[in-house]
């Protein structure tokens, strides 16, 4: 059981766009920023946004994030075949002291 | 561009000590902070912990008695060990460079280790 939530699944056409949703505590998400992964398995997961909305150099401006509260979203507009991977938020809690993550977003693109 | 390589073996004996190694290439350890994680098989990520350049160490309280972590800045690498395995630490097992509380990146591509007699 991860200590963030996310839903297992998300889809949509080529074109289309596609929300990714994280929910936390007061603890980790409230508190601190949220950092989005992006993951195709057998290789290197990869930094999407981190302090929740900020994007490094080389990650498409079709990706974006944001935060309120205890939940944090990741946005994909424009879906291409090659978003098509696993993502993951997470984010320091301060209870722990160390890093939680969500249980990963699968995202088909139909 | 920094890049990061995990080594080790791919299968430990349940009681043992899974011990693996992140080579850094590109970059110095002489900052951020060196993480590993695991990823059980059909589960999310977990956060196993850090050694930063400094040396101190950040453990998860769950892994706290069973990890070592350590930094050997001369080779640019820093290692994993993880005493008493039963098969719950099955697992793939990326290493990354964090900068805290921001980020991971980047990550190695991960190494599956697996607990099995």
């Amino acid at each position: 059981q991860s200590v963030l939530t996310q839903p297992p699944s998300a889809s949509g056409t080529p074109g289309q766009g596609v929300s990714i949703f994280c929910s936390g505590s007061s603890s980790n998400t409230g508190r601190n920023s949220v950092t989005w992964y992006q993951h195709l398995p057998g290789t290197a997961p990869k930094l999407l946004i981190y302090s929740s909305n900020r994007r490094p150099s080389g990650v498409p401006d079709r990706f974006s994030g944001s935060k309120s509260g205890t939940s944090a979203s990741l946005a994909i507009s424009g879906l291409q075949s090659e978003d098509e991977a696993d993502y993951y938020c997470a984010a320091w809690d301060d209870s722990l002291n160390g890093w939680v993550f969500g249980g990963g977003t699968k995202v088909t693109v139909l | 561009q920094v890049q990061l390589r995990e080594s080790g073996p791919g299968l430990v004996k349940p009681s043992e000590t899974l011990s693996l190694t992140c080579a850094v290439f590109g970059g110095s350890t002489n900052s951020y902070y060196w993480t590993w994680i695991r990823q059980p098989p059909g589960k999310g990520l977990e956060w196993i912990g850090y050694v930063k350049f400094t040396g101190s160490v950040s453990l998860h309280p769950s892994l706290k008695s069973r990890v070592t972590i350590s930094l050997d800045t001369s080779k640019n690498q820093f290692s994993l060990k993880l005493s008493s395995v039963t098969a719950a630490d099955t697992a793939v097992y990326f290493c990354a460079r964090g900068l805290y509380p921001v980020w991971f990146d980047p990550w190695g591509q991960g190494i599956l280790v697996t607990v099995s007699s």
